[in-house]
């Protein structure tokens, strides 16, 4: 089974602030990760898909990289909307998703 | 508009069964691959079973296989999980999710299974 690392597990910024949010496969899953943003109460939503793809309707704020082993999610501009948990997922091997990582107000 | 809506939920017994349901709307449903996603109190994210669109092939999470059973039927637009044999730690909330390019872009809402005595 493919295992997905997240890191930091919290992180606290501010408004404006760049935050970058890093994610890693037990192996090699090409560019098949996705990033999804989840708010207390509802339902993940997919912010980023083969690791840099965008989302229709997402904001460009959101930039996503990497490929095989090490991914990174980065914020540029956080928002007020921006506080949440974010979750990387690969789906080269079934689906696998990281522990997720909180995004608070510091 | 593209919706999914889960029903089903409920609290059930140790050993106990149930069955959710997600209805689909706004598009055609056969044409997709959908999951099951769930999420214990306070945790991440856990994939727990896939189908695909003609509902021939299906692929469970160890942690449910031989006790959880995917199904859909096209002709009413919906997409099923059976669950037998719960245990406390199925008490999650169960997502469904429609799949496409490998990634779940549209979610349901949720609905909430309560494993307990």
């Amino acid at each position: 089974d493919i295992q997905m690392t997240q890191s930091p597990s919290t992180l606290s910024a501010s408004v404006g602030d760049r935050v970058t949010i890093t994610c890693r496969a037990s192996q090699s899953i090409s560019s098949w990760l996705a990033w999804y943003q989840q708010k207390p109460g509802k339902a993940p939503k997919l912010l980023i898909y083969k690791a840099s793809t965008l989302q229709s309707g997402v904001p460009s704020r959101f930039s996503g990289s990497g490929s095989g082993t090490e991914f990174t999610l980065t914020i540029s501009g956080l928002q007020p909307d921006d506080f949440a948990t974010y979750y990387c997922q690969q789906c080269s091997s079934f689906w696998t998703f990281g522990q997720g990582t909180k995004v608070e107000i510091k | 508009e593209v919706q999914l809506v889960e029903s089903g939920g409920g609290l059930v017994q140790p050993g106990g069964s149930l069955r959710l349901s997600c209805a689909a709307s706004g598009f055609i449903f056969s044409s997709y691959e959908m999951n099951w996603v769930r999420q214990a109190p306070g945790k991440g994210l856990e994939w727990v079973s896939y189908i695909d669109g003609s509902g021939s092939t299906m692929y469970y999470a160890d942690s449910v296989r031989a006790r959880f059973t995917i199904s859909r039927d096209n002709a009413k637009n919906s997409l099923y999980l059976q669950m037998n044999s719960l245990r406390a730690e199925d008490t999650a909330v169960y997502f469904c999710a429609r799949l496409y390019e490998q990634v779940m872009g549209v979610w349901g809402k949720g609905t909430t299974v309560t494993v307990s005595s």
